[in-house]
């Protein structure tokens, strides 16, 4: 069965950064691209980038293109986002999910931004 | 960017009817489109990609059709378990874009 479980939810003070991951079980991360998806509800869903955890090749956003970084370690079949220099439009619901039409997505983790 | 206009952001419907929730994009997908259903509280489930292919495990009720910039959800004989938002994302040209949503509710 496939699945995407995400970290758990994060709190950071303006400025800082935060590393979230996406844990993939069921198949292999090798064989999908993984997708990232910002939600916040007066604002709706945004699509942030895309890597291909095969060779590292990554997708961006034009307006996140300085605000995430996407990794992916094979080894542990995990992908990852950063989001550096938060300030509080960064508080949204932060999703992972496979391949382009989203056939499976992870739970979501919320991150606050707040001093 | 291309624009997904969904309609109507909310509807309400009685058990059993039929309804349908529409998305028009900006310029021609070419068929580059999904539905989603989520429910409060739960990530996002895919019920249709290419604009009309079931999911696997989705219930047959649902149905999508459409093609060039004009496209629809369908869901025959409403249930209970239907109530939640739905939205439409079109992925034939990044960025990947959504619908801004509807709120599907029992009379």
């Amino acid at each position: 069965e496939v699945q995407l479980q995400q970290s758990g939810p994060e709190l950071r003070r303006p400025g800082s950064s935060v590393k979230l991951s996406c844990k993939a079980s069921g198949y292999s991360i090798t064989d999908y691209l993984m997708h990232w998806v910002k939600h916040r509800p007066e604002h709706g869903l945004e699509w942030i980038g895309w890597i291909d955890p095969e060779d590292g090749e990554t997708k961006y956003a034009q307006k996140f293109q300085s605000k995430a970084t996407l990794t992916a370690d094979t080894s542990s079949n995990t992908a990852y986002m950063q989001l550096s220099s938060l300030t509080s439009e960064d508080t949204a619901t932060y999703f992972c999910a496979r391949t382009v039409y989203f056939d499976y997505w992870g739970q979501g983790v919320m991150v606050t931004v707040s001093s | 960017d291309i624009q997904m206009t969904q309609s109507p952001a909310s509807l309400s419907a009685s058990l059993g009817e039929t309804v349908t929730i529409e998305c028009r994009a900006s310029e021609d997908i070419y068929n580059g489109l999904a539905w989603y259903q989520q429910k409060p509280g739960k990530s996002p489930q895919l019920l249709i990609y290419n604009a009309n292919s079931l999911h696997t495990g989705v219930p047959s009720r649902f149905s999508g059709s459409g093609s060039g910039t004009q496209y629809s959800l369908k869901i025959n004989s409403l249930q209970s378990e239907d109530v939640a938002s739905y939205f439409c994302q079109q992925y034939y040209n990044y960025p990947l874009t959504f619908g801004s949503g509807t709120k599907l509710e029992i009379k």
